[in-house]
């Protein structure tokens, strides 16, 4: 079975620190694997994507992930924190044919 | 980036009533399209999914006789919440699926938040 689990449902960090979102898989065929954002009562952002290739992807708005199929895991990372990120982030595995989305980890940053 | 547009964006309708949502491709052709439903706080929960000129596939739990889904073209699917509750009441959001080269990326729309009273 698929599945996504990020740790962590509140992140709160200082304006200009390292952002740190987990994010851990489980799959049996290779994932595909996605972050994206959602500010209130919108749709989903595309941040950025890992299918296959260089294992350090980068993303918009300063953000990368890395690939480490030892860990199973692709956690988001950004080196500043700004206000505007301030959102809900959302890890996914889109292969298979199967949507598998993370239960979502909520960022807050703080002046 | 591809855009997925949605339309309403928002509805409030009587209880028994019917309502339909549309999601667009608009710069590509989206061989599959996706619907979601997330509650407050909640992650998204994949509805079913849908390939243009066929039925759709309906996950686990999701009544389809209750939310039909049609796909009619490679740029438009519609999804139809029939003789609907207040416990209907949710935010709705499509994905698409299919750009030329990017075949794994699902494009999300901005969503629908249906309001049965």
């Amino acid at each position: 079975a698929q599945s996504v689990t990020q740790l962590g449902s509140h992140v709160s960090v200082s304006e200009g620190a390292l952002v740190l979102l987990r994010c851990n898989y489980s799959s049996s065929v290779p994932p595909y694997l996605f972050w994206y954002v959602q500010y209130p009562n919108q749709g989903l952002q595309l941040l950025l994507k890992y299918t296959t290739g260089a294992t350090l992807v980068k993303g918009i708005n300063g953000f990368e992930a890395e690939f480490k199929k030892s860990e199973t895991s692709f956690h988001l990372t950004k080196p500043s924190a700004h206000m505007s990120d301030a959102a809900e982030y959302f890890c996914a595995d889109l292969n298979a044919g199967k949507s598998t989305f993370g239960d979502g980890t909520t960022l807050t940053v703080k002046p | 980036g591809a855009v997925v547009s949605q339309h309403p964006s928002r509805v409030i309708c009587k209880s028994g009533t019917s309502v339909k949502i549309e999601c667009r491709s608009l710069d590509f052709q989206a061989t599959t399209m996706f619907w979601y439903r997330q509650f407050p706080k909640k992650s998204l929960m994949l509805m079913a999914t849908s390939n243009e000129g066929s039925k759709a596939t309906y996950e686990q739990g999701v009544e389809k006789d209750k939310f039909l889904i049609n796909h009619a073209s490679l740029t438009l699917s519609t999804l139809t919440v029939t003789s609907a509750h207040p416990e209907d009441s949710s935010f709705y959001i499509c994905s698409a699926r299919g750009g030329t080269g990017d075949v794994e990326t699902q494009y999300f729309g901005p969503g629908t938040r249906l309001l049965v009273l």
